[in-house]
């Protein structure tokens, strides 16, 4: 069955740093989110991409946050200046052909930001 | 507030047992989802729903849209059905707008 991947399972940056997480979609699936969770939360919503653009983004998804697809398979988000407050499970989902089509998630990367 | 709220937030049972799990929000709906969050955080779906009810081997899903209330069903629960159950919705766009989970563990 496809699935969502996502690399690396786990990644453990300083603070100030750069990191980029990875997600390979489910092949023809055209609608791409990332989400989080803060340990012991809820999962929030950080941003949809459709099309090359960002559709929605939240309040959390600010300037310090991109994403994109360089390659037409993987979707990355890129946070460019990592704080502590940053430390979570980033999930990637995909979903299919339309925006209402059930999102599939991937395994998530864990965060940690010393 | 939040605009989905669950109950309860944990839930103890034994194998064999009826399990009900509550959603409730106050936004108007697209559509409800129902995932499933096992320990090692990976998130499944398990329904989608926009009115009446869905069943899928032992677990069956229902929503009021009246009411702004949804119900998951667990009937002869099992130890493996032990995780996290979360109640999502769509509302206007596509994103999920997720609750808090309900802790679900079934001992033997």
């Amino acid at each position: 069955e496809p699935e969502v991947t996502q690399t690396p399972s786990h990644q453990v940056t300083q603070m100030g740093q750069e990191v980029i997480l990875r997600c390979v979609p489910i092949s023809n699936h055209l609608y791409f989110y990332w989400y989080r969770q803060i340990l012991g939360q809820k999962v929030e919503f950080l941003v949809s991409f459709y099309n090359n653009e960002i559709s929605e983004k939240s309040e959390i998804f600010d300037d310090q946050f991109s994403v994109e697809r360089p390659d037409g398979s993987n979707f990355t988000l890129k946070i460019r200046s990592t704080k502590l407050e940053d430390s979570a499970m980033y999930f990637c989902a995909t979903a299919g052909t339309s925006g209402a089509d059930t999102q599939y998630f991937g395994p998530g990367t864990r965060l940690t930001v010393l | 507030k939040n605009e989905v709220e669950q109950s309860p937030q944990n839930l103890t049972a034994q194998e064999g047992e009826f399990i009900t799990i509550n959603c409730s929000y106050s936004v108007g709906i697209s559509a409800l989802h129902w995932l499933q969050q096992h320990p090692g955080g990976g998130i499944v779906s398990l329904f989608m729903l926009s009115s009446g009810k869905k069943k899928h081997g032992r677990l069956i899903a229902t929503i009021n849209i009246q009411e702004k209330h949804s119900s998951l069903h667990i009937t002869a629960s099992h130890p493996r059905d032990s995780a996290v159950y979360i109640c999502a919705v769509t509302s206007g766009t596509y994103k999920y707008i997720f609750g808090t989970g309900t802790r679900l563990k079934v001992l033997a």
